[in-house]
């Protein structure tokens, strides 16, 4: 019973490709989280939705498109992909809650390779 | 802006204690996570203090000071399963996590 799955889990490609991350919660969150673990583990939020609206987006560069189809749904689109977007992303999903809830649930995270 | 100082490393031995301390400087605060994370895995929850003092679950332990902006994850009785990075966390707005460049704890037998 995976809570929070991402695909795939292993992406090389090149530069200059797009490429999609999709991620699937069944928790029944309304929150939907993408992070960026850089190669010195540095954990940095990029974008949430909650119930399909984007609420937090951080200054990311305008390559980066996500969507939300529904709220159990978040996937990443990456446009004209460079050597600096390696990194390990990582989908997560909570439950909103106005006075703060500290627990967030990850997905296995999908280790990304520019060449 | 939201700015997080944990130490980079530990080492310790089994069944020893180990406290990671985490100073943090941040808007609009709602409490302090914990998250550990094994090598090649994805973070996982372990604690969360909004309010001032000690939350124990099991044998770990994390406090938290808001006037001091300051908190810290105690692991007791270690074992070598809880070689991992551990990484804090501030709440913000839109649940909106900021962590810490994390603590790699390493444990010796």
């Amino acid at each position: 019973d995976t809570a929070v799955s991402q695909t795939p889990k292993y992406l090389v490609t090149q530069m200059g490709n797009d490429k999609s991350i999709k991620c699937e919660q069944n928790l029944g969150h309304d929150t939907m989280y993408w992070y960026k673990q850089d190669s010195k583990k540095f954990l940095k939020i990029m974008f949430s939705y909650n119930n399909k609206e984007l609420i937090i987006n951080e200054t990311v560069p305008n390559r980066f498109s996500p969507k939300s189809p529904d709220k159990a749904h978040l996937n990443l689109h990456i446009n004209s992909l460079e050597l600096g977007d390696s990194a390990v992303y990582f989908c997560a999903s909570s439950q909103l809650r106005l006075a703060g809830v500290g627990e967030q649930y990850f997905g296995p995270g999908t280790r990304l390779t520019v060449t | 802006g939201q700015s997080l100082e944990q130490p980079s490393e530990v080492t310790a031995v089994e069944g020893a204690i180990v406290q990671i301390n985490c100073t943090y400087q941040t808007s609009g605060f709602y409490g302090l996570s914990w998250y550990q994370q094994h090598d090649g895995g994805a973070p996982t929850f372990l604690s969360y203090n909004a309010l001032d003092g000690l939350e124990e679950t099991g044998r770990f332990s994390s406090f938290l000071s808001r006037s001091d902006s300051y908190g810290y994850l105690l692991l007791q009785e270690l074992q070598m399963k809880d070689s991992a990075s551990y990484f804090c966390a501030t709440e913000a707005a839109g649940n909106k996590l900021t962590f810490g460049g994390g603590t790699r704890v390493l444990v010796k037998p």
